[in-house]
């Protein structure tokens, strides 16, 4: 069965801290993906990666970097935590373009 | 950017009615493909049906299927029969067309079932 595994289902952290939030899928799948979801606004992309060690920017890159560094884990990096990035974030993989997103479970963070 | 509209925040029905989410997006692509995924309450997203733009036959899936009107640029999802496991947020999305793995998700419409 496909899998999205997100490392942290709720977080709470401080503002200025350095969040990780490590997603990890089971598919051989290329293409992986963080949307962040908040209400009233949908999902919004903030990073994706086609590719080991490829990155490219979605909508809302600000404040946030990511890592792929194997082809089953993408992680998003929070360098300086801040309130206004409270929110859920959603990873999610797929096999090829305009293929179907696998999503994780969502990690709620958050930040004081 | 691209932009995809759900003007549908929430909507409710019967159970065993029929119900119509609308969708509509903003494109200058002649060839891509729009989705509608659904998230039960603090469940993970999932597929529920897509359509190819090129493919004039509307997607179904089941109890679910749409109506895609290219010129108008609409892509409603109709549910049939509904049931209490309908319940969740449903998001319409558009890739970017081409190879562009982005996809742009609308803004959501919570359906409530009622029994």
């Amino acid at each position: 069965d496909v899998k999205v595994t997100q490392s942290s289902r709720y977080l709470v952290k401080r503002t200025g801290e350095k969040v990780f939030l490590e997603c990890v899928q089971d598919m051989d799948h290329e293409n992986m993906f963080w949307y962040r979801q908040d209400p009233g606004l949908g999902l919004r992309l903030i990073y994706f990666s086609y590719d080991v060690k490829m990155k490219e920017k979605g909508d809302i890159p600000e404040g946030y970097s990511v890592s792929r560094e194997k082809k089953e884990r993408f992680s998003l990096i929070l360098e300086s935590a801040s309130t206004n990035q409270t929110s859920m974030y959603l990873c999610a993989s797929s096999l090829a373009a305009a293929g179907e997103l696998f999503f994780g479970e969502g990690s709620r963070l958050t930040v004081l | 950017a691209q932009t995809v509209t759900q003007s549908q925040p929430e909507m409710s029905v019967q159970e065993a009615e029929t119900v119509t989410l609308s969708c509509t997006y903003d494109t200058s692509e002649s060839d891509y493909y729009l989705f509608w995924y659904k998230q039960p309450p603090s469940r993970q997203m999932i597929l529920v049906i897509r359509q190819e733009a090129y493919k004039q036959q509307n997607a179904t899936e089941n109890r679910f299927s749409v109506n895609f009107q290219k010129a108008a640029k609409s892509f409603s999802l109709k549910i049939s029969d509904s049931q209490l496991g309908d319940a969740a947020m449903y998001f319409c999305a558009k890739d970017s067309g081409g190879s562009n793995y982005k996809l742009t998700f609308g803004k959501g419409t919570l359906l409530t079932v009622n029994p």
